[in-house]
Formats: structure tokens, sequence, C-alpha cells
């Protein structure tokens, strides 16, 4: 069965460094998605992208946050200059697209920063 | 998007059916029901999702009451892997639109 998936599971980085989270949506899909959760705090959305350009980001999303998809195949979250508070899990999502179609999450990447 | 209310904690007996409700009474005509689960720190998993009709899966059942201000999540035989946090989430995603995650309802199945 098609799944999405991350890499690396987890990565420890210190504070200030640039760190890039990688995601390998499932072949077909087209919406792919960022998304957090604090430890202990709800899955927060962070942005949605489609046809190569950002369709909607959220408030985290800031000038920090940067997304791309280089070679069709694999979805990067670059965070730079990391913060303590970004330590998070950070999930990747992808969806085909069209009425009613549902989103599939990839595992995760745990970031913790130090 | 509507909002969802859910209880916060439920408790089931491993082997019966676990019912999960949700409330979501400002849906509107295009909006579907998907319910997702994430158990420990894991990626949400899809577990259904429905318009109007009720649905049904290998995972579960989906009831959609007629005037679709609420529904119910069963799983027919809970087992002890089905201990998890269940969200219930109102979304149009014709254009991709976003899931936006809850509290949901953390499930304990004890045997």
């Amino acid at each position: 069965e098609p799944e999405v998936t991350q890499t690396p599971s987890h990565q420890v980085t210190q504070m200030g460094q640039e760190v890039i989270l990688r995601c390998v949506p499932i072949s077909n899909h087209l919406y792919f998605y960022w998304y957090r959760q604090i430890l202990g705090q709800k899955v927060e959305f962070l942005v949605s992208f489609y046809n190569n350009e950002i369709s909607e980001k959220s408030e985290i999303f800031d000038d920090q946050f940067s997304v791309e998809r280089p070679d069709g195949s694999n979805f990067t979250l670059k965070i730079r200059s990391t913060k303590l508070e970004d330590s998070a899990m950070y999930f990747c999502a992808s969806m085909l697209g069209g009425a009613g179609t549902e989103a599939f999450f990839g595992q995760g990447t745990r970031l913790t920063v130090v | 998007d509507a909002k969802t209310t859910q209880p916060p904690s439920m408790d089931c007996a491993e082997g019966r059916a676990a019912n999960l409700p949700c409330n979501h009474s400002t849906i509107s005509g295009n909006e579907y029901v998907y319910w997702y689960r994430q158990i420990h720190s894991q990626g949400p998993q899809y577990i259904i999702h429905g318009l109007k009709n009720n649905e049904t899966n290998e995972m579960a059942s989906l009831i959609i009451t007629e005037d679709r201000k609420s529904s119910t999540l069963i799983l027919p035989h809970a087992t002890l892997r089905d201990t998890a946090v269940y969200y219930c989430i109102v979304s149009f995603v014709l254009r991709g639109n976003k899931l936006v995650f809850g509290a949901g309802t953390i499930l304990r199945v004890k045997s």
C-alpha cells in the first residue's frame, strides 16, 4: 500500500542552525502539507502546497520556514535559524485531491533543538 | 470549516464495540466528516470519511445522522491496539483544504 515517508525520523540540531525535513508523498498525489505537533499539544497546520506553490499557510509559517518540491518526488520543509520552541514532531501529508478525498500522513520527524 | 465537539476521553472493554460520538452542528452541505486517529506520537492515521450516507470499511463504520449535525465512529471489536486519540474533522477538501485537528477523544481500550 502506498505511503508517505519522512526522513529523518529524529533530528537533533543546535539552536540557530538550519534543518531540512524531507518527505516523499504518495506518487500520484497533488496536494502536500506540513503539520507540527509540540509535545502534549494539538496537531497544527503549517502549510499546504499545490502546483508548485504555497496555497495556504498558517500564522506559524513565518519567514523562518520555507517549502519546496525540488524534483517532483520529494517535498521539503526548511527551518532557518532554529529556535528551542521549534522542537516538535513534524508531519508531512499528501492528498490526491478532489471532493471527499483523504489525506495520508507520514510517521513524522521528531525535531529536537538544543 | 465547521467546528466539532468530542468527549475528551472514553473507555471501552476489549472485544466490545467502541462508539465515539462527534457533534458538528454547523456543518455545511459540501463538507465531509473525516475520522483520523493518532497512536502515541505517530502520524495521524486515516480511518474513514463520509458525506451523507453511512460508510463502512475494514477498520470502522461511520454513522452520520440524517441532519448531518452529528456522527458516530464505531470500532466493532476494539482491541488494545485501538487505544489512541481519535479526531473527528469536518472539511471540504475539493481544493486541498487543510484538515484542522482539535483535541480529539482519548480512547482507552482495557482488558
